[in-house]
Order: structure tokens, then C-alpha cells, then sequence
């Protein structure tokens, strides 16, 4: 089965970038949707078909996706932006969809 | 617009539950639908989706023969009925619009298998 691959753990000073990634093979392939997860609520889709921004997404996140590394750039971080990240690509092979463990995004 | 889960509850091994997602200010027929879970402390997991007019269903492996996911779009209702329920079943359920690109999520219901 397809696996997706992130870091457990992303620290970042305020009002800098950080960048989540998510490793896949050949994921550049695929579309790639990230949710972001805060403490104790439901998750909420940032970002979908690699680059497009959900609706009252800030334009301090962005999406890229190629080869076999997807990326999820979160430009001026700031406090609120604590939260679980998660990638998740539907696999046609076996008509699954697959998220990754999830990166857990601290600003220091 | 509003998705709400319900029919979450503890159950022992091998029991059975149906959990309930009703959405309220929108249609739901006009969309796929999915089941996420969420064991606690852990990431999310998708269970399963379901087309538009239901003939369309996918699981994850483990679930697949054990749960059962349906709809009844004229009571803008999508169901996830789940049998032989194990430990490892254990966790917040999740309904959300969308197939994989998922808009919108409801709050969440607990179901926990335990003796």
C-alpha cells in the first residue's frame, strides 16, 4: 500500500517559513491535500490539489508538490499557526485514500 | 453549514454500532462523503468514502467486510454501520464532505470497544 512519510516534529521561530513535507514515491503524480489539525478540533483543509489555497486560507501557506517530495510553506509564522499537519493523497491503485502520520508545527 | 455526527458510545468486542452524520444548510446528494477517524492521541486515518448517489464505496483494508458505509440523501443522512468491532476500532470518527479533498468536517463522536 502507498505510504506518506512527514516529520513527527517542525520548530519555528515567529514570522518565519517553515516547511512541512511530505514524502511519497513519485507523489509528484498525485494531488496532495494538507489539513491542519488544532488541539482538541476538527481538522481543517488548507490546502488542496498540491497548490490551491482553501477558502479564508491565508496567503502565508502555500502548497507545492514534485518528484517524490510534497511541500506545504507557511510564510511569516505566527503563534496561531500551532497546530498537526497532515497530507493525504488518494492512491488509485488500491482506491484508498491515504493520509500521512502528520507534522507536528511548534513556533518557538 | 454544519455536519454533525452522532451514535458514537463504548461497545464491547464483537459488538456493533451505526454511527449517524447529518448535514444541516447543505445538500448532501450533491457530494462524496467520507469517514476519518482519529484514535486518540494518534493522526487521522480514513475509514471510508461514498459517492453521490451512493454506488460508489471504498474502505481502508481493515474495515473492509466490517463496516458498512451508506447513505440516504433524502433524509440528508450518511450512515457508517460497523460490526465486529475490535480494540484497535477505537477512536473519534470523523464525517467530512468531499472524496479526498474533504471541505468540510463535522466535530466528531467517540466510539470505544472495550470490555
Amino acid at each position: 500500500s502507498y505510504v506518506l512519510t512527514q516529520p513527527p516534529s517542525v520548530s519555528v521561530a515567529p514570522g518565519q517559513t517553515a516547511s512541512l513535507t511530505c514524502g511519497g514515491h513519485d507523489i509528484g503524480s498525485k494531488s496532495v491535500h494538507w489539513y491542519q489539525q488544532q488541539p482538541g478540533q476538527a481538522p481543517l483543509l488548507v490546502v488542496f490539489d498540491d497548490n490551491n489555497r482553501a477558502s479564508g486560507i491565508p496567503e502565508r501557506f502555500s502548497g507545492s508538490n514534485s518528484g517524490n517530495t510534497a511541500t506545504l510553506t507557511i510564510s511569516r509564522v505566527e503563534a496561531g499557526d500551532e497546530a498537526d499537519f497532515y497530507c493525504a493523497v488518494w492512491d488509485g491503485d488500491t482506491d484508498q485514500v491515504v493520509f500521512g502520520g502528520g507534522t507536528k508545527l511548534t513556533v518557538l | 453549514v454544519q455536519l454533525v455526527e452522532s451514535g458514537g458510545s463504548l461497545v464491547q468486542p464483537g459488538g456493533s454500532l451505526r454511527l449517524s452524520c447529518t448535514a444541516s444548510g447543505l445538500t448532501l446528494s450533491r457530494t462524496w462523503m467520507s469517514w476519518v477517524r482519529q484514535a486518540p492521541g494518534k493522526g487521522l486515518e480514513w475509514v471510508a468514502n461514498i459517492g453521490e448517489d451512493g454506488s460508489e464505496k471504498f474502505y481502508v483494508d481493515s474495515v473492509r467486510g466490517r463496516f458498512t458505509i451508506s447513505r440516504d440523501n433524502a433524509k440528508n443522512t450518511m450512515y457508517l454501520q460497523m460490526d465486529s468491532l475490535r480494540a484497535e476500532d477505537t477512536a473519534f470518527y470523523f464525517c467530512a464532505r468531499g472524496k479526498v479533498t474533504m471541505l468540510q468536517w463535522g466535530q466528531g463522536t467517540l466510539v470505544s470497544v472495550s470490555s
